[in-house]
């Protein structure tokens, strides 16, 4: 198995574009999280899906932070408006059952201008 | 809010000697897990430890859990330098399965 596929791998772009991150976790995980982790607030849970429903939502910072999970093999992470604080390591991590082990994603570093 | 605390915050060590770091946390868990991660890597998965345990090993790692003080720790024996990262403790409780993260224990190893 490659283990968890995050692209892309680096994204710069401009104040008020939008930005998609994406993520394909490992085959036969059900449960796929997003962090955010920076130098000030470390690792922090975005949204946690199981069995590609949203379980918990409520690390997503605000309205302009939006996560799908229409399928077991894909998810992504949308940001729009993309503002300059929104710079991070952003990573996608999955787990047979939330409990367990995650397998973390490479991240997307987001620059934000 | 974090449940999991690392301590120390930094470690810095000759390669041979052994390397200690304790979590600490808050609330009752179902398990605690610990992570490596490398400068601009992803978080990789090391060892987990359930409530009922009180020990585990992985090679050079030893981990003890305490659950009556809530806390945790992970020993590196035999340090090399390849093992310089930043190392999180994750705690799991029962009724959320939704993992919680410490701030870290940043490791360097000098060769």
């Amino acid at each position: 198995d490659a283990g968890v596929i995050q692209s892309p791998r680096h994204e710069v772009t401009e104040m008020g574009q939008e930005v998609t991150l994406r993520c394909k976790p490992i085959s036969g995980h059900n449960s796929l999280f997003w962090y955010r982790q920076t130098m000030m607030r470390g690792l922090e849970l975005l949204i946690y899906f199981n069995n590609n429903v949203p379980i918990d939502d409520s690390g997503m910072p605000e309205d302009r932070f939006s996560a799908k999970m229409p399928n077991a093999s894909f998810s992504t992470l949308k940001i729009q408006p993309s503002e300059p604080r929104d710079s991070a390591v952003y990573f996608c991590a999955s787990s047979f059952e939330g409990l367990n082990e995650q397998f973390f994603g490479p991240g997307t570093r987001l620059t934000v201008l | 809010s974090q449940q999991g605390e690392e301590d120390p915050q930094a470690l810095s060590i000759q390669e041979g000697e052994n390397a200690t770091m304790n979590c600490s946390y808050k609330t009752s868990i179902n398990n605690l897990q610990w992570y490596r991660q490398n400068s601009g890597r992803g978080l990789v998965h090391l060892i987990l430890i359930r409530s009922n345990e009180r020990e585990k090993h992985s090679g050079r790692l030893r981990v003890t859990l305490d659950t009556s003080k809530k806390s945790s720790s992970l020993l590196i024996t035999a340090s090399r330098a390849a093992d310089t990262a930043s190392y999180f403790c994750a705690t799991v409780s029962g009724g959320s399965y939704i993992p919680t993260f410490g701030r870290g224990t940043s490791l360097i190893v000098h060769p």
